[in-house]
């Protein structure tokens, strides 16, 4: 299974950007990259998914660079709701969650 | 789209008894699904890995006698949970891989998991 490492926690303050950063040093070749956005008591959601550079949707963007080892997840403007745990993960069969990262939006 | 649902949302049951958690993709057909647990606290540990038609693919450590799947459908799966414990209480979560689209990467997505306490 893949691992991915992550800050535990990071706080933030309502209106700013958010960049979450993820190691991944052994991603595979054909391994793609998500990011999933879990509250309490539910399944995580899915932000964005992405294999290079850089992918942008409505939620937010990804980026990755050349030797893909490494993203960073970016949420413009957070607001309190965006409070959650924010998983990467790499490749679409078995995935191995990491601990996650817990971001907090301050009012 | 890519919307999947698990029933129930939360059970309580008795020691001893079994319980009986369905995953269903609603608007697309799953290659694969997946379960996890989660404990209070703790991340998503998958436990195993089901095919439509084929036996379930357990992780170590993941009794397959006491954790039945059952693969029906390329839209259903179910998890049974035999002779429950109240270690056995948890939450439940499935995911379902869709057939991959142009530029997906084989995207797993989740349901809004089960609650499971074993009195």
């Amino acid at each position: 299974l893949a691992k991915t490492t992550q800050p535990i926690s990071m706080d933030s303050y309502e209106g700013q950007e958010v960049n979450i950063t993820c190691s991944h040093n052994n991603i595979a070749t054909n391994d793609y990259i998500t990011w999933y956005q879990q509250f309490p008591s539910q399944g995580p959601r899915f932000i964005i998914q992405g294999y290079k550079t850089k992918v942008t949707n409505e939620v937010a963007s990804l980026f990755i660079p050349a030797d893909r080892k490494s993203s960073t997840l970016s949420l413009p403007r957070v607001s309190l709701s965006d409070t959650a745990v924010y998983y990467c993960l790499v490749g679409g069969n078995r995935l191995a969650f990491g601990k996650g990262n817990q971001v907090v939006v301050i009012p | 789209g890519a919307v999947v649902s698990q029933h129930p949302s939360w059970v309580i049951c008795k020691s001893g008894t079994s319980v009986k958690i369905e995953c269903r993709s609603l608007d697309f057909q799953a290659t694969t699904m997946f379960w996890y647990r989660q404990f209070p606290k703790q991340s998503l540990m998958l436990m195993a890995t089901s095919n439509e038609g084929s036996k379930a693919t357990y992780e170590q450590g993941v009794e397959k006698d006491k954790f039945l799947i059952n693969h029906a459908s390329l839209t259903l799966s179910t998890l049974t949970v035999t002779s429950a414990h109240p270690e056995d209480s948890s939450f439940y979560i499935c995911s379902a891989r869709r057939f991959p689209l142009a530029g997906d990467g084989e995207t797993q997505y989740f349901g809004p998991g089960t609650r499971l306490l074993v009195l």
